[in-house]
């Protein structure tokens, strides 16, 4: 079956670093990935679509890539700030056009 | 651009009530819209897929006669969880595509605790 996975549940880094969240799939080639970003008891919030003919799609501080030999995405937040503290989903569209969400990473800016 | 509304954001029912849960698309039409829900802690995780003018698409193991949804306009698709049970207690959150573009917006997500 088709799988997304986010190895890391957390991550905790210093502020000012740059943060790196994986995500890895396996049994499916995606056309696209998309990251989202999730506070408590909120619903996500888009944050970069890539495609799979891009290898990297930038947005402020956030960077996206893309590797569709290793079947990887990476998400770089970099000089990282506690407010940028929250869960980050990684998600792809199925061959059945639904949203496949990973488990989440959950980022921990410490002052 | 891209607003997805939800109503109500919290809700408190007895067992064996109805809920109806609202998502709307604020500023942009929607042909799909999905419903989840979210257990602490855990991902999200797809119930239905919801298209403007027909009858929804239910995952396996989502029983379509305690989870009614209806996607009567091309703004709005109604969630009604009926005869709730305590463990129907969830967070439920909807989202909406744009026609014609791979980005789906979330809402605010509905709190629901049946007692």
């Amino acid at each position: 079956s088709q799988k997304i996975e986010q190895n890391s549940e957390a991550l905790n880094i210093q502020e000012g670093k740059t943060a790196t969240l994986t995500c890895n799939y396996t049994n499916y080639s995606p056309a696209y990935l998309q990251w989202y970003r999730q506070d408590p008891g909120r619903g996500p919030v888009f944050l970069l679509l890539i495609r799979e003919n891009e290898k990297e799609k930038r947005k402020e501080r956030l960077k996206v890539t893309f590797d569709t030999t290793l079947k990887q995405s990476l998400f770089h937040i970099t000089a990282s700030q506690p407010a940028d503290s929250a869960t980050y989903l990684c998600a792809f569209y199925s061959s059945a056009s639904k949203i496949i969400f990973g488990s989440g990473t959950r980022l921990s800016i410490r002052p | 651009g891209a607003v997805v509304s939800q109503h109500p954001s919290r809700v408190i029912c007895k067992s064996g009530t109805s809920v109806k849960i609202e998502c709307r698309s604020l500023d942009f039409q929607a042909t799909t819209m999905f419903w989840y829900r979210q257990f602490p802690k855990q991902s999200l995780m797809l119930m239905a897929t919801s298209n403007e003018g027909s009858k929804a698409t239910y995952e396996q193991g989502v029983e379509k006669d305690k989870f009614l949804i209806n996607h009567a306009s091309l703004t709005l698709s109604t969630l009604t969880v009926t005869s709730a049970h305590p463990e129907d207690s969830s967070f439920y959150i909807c989202s909406a595509r744009r026609t014609g573009k791979a980005e789906q917006y979330f809402g605010p997500g509905t709190r629901l605790t049946v007692t």
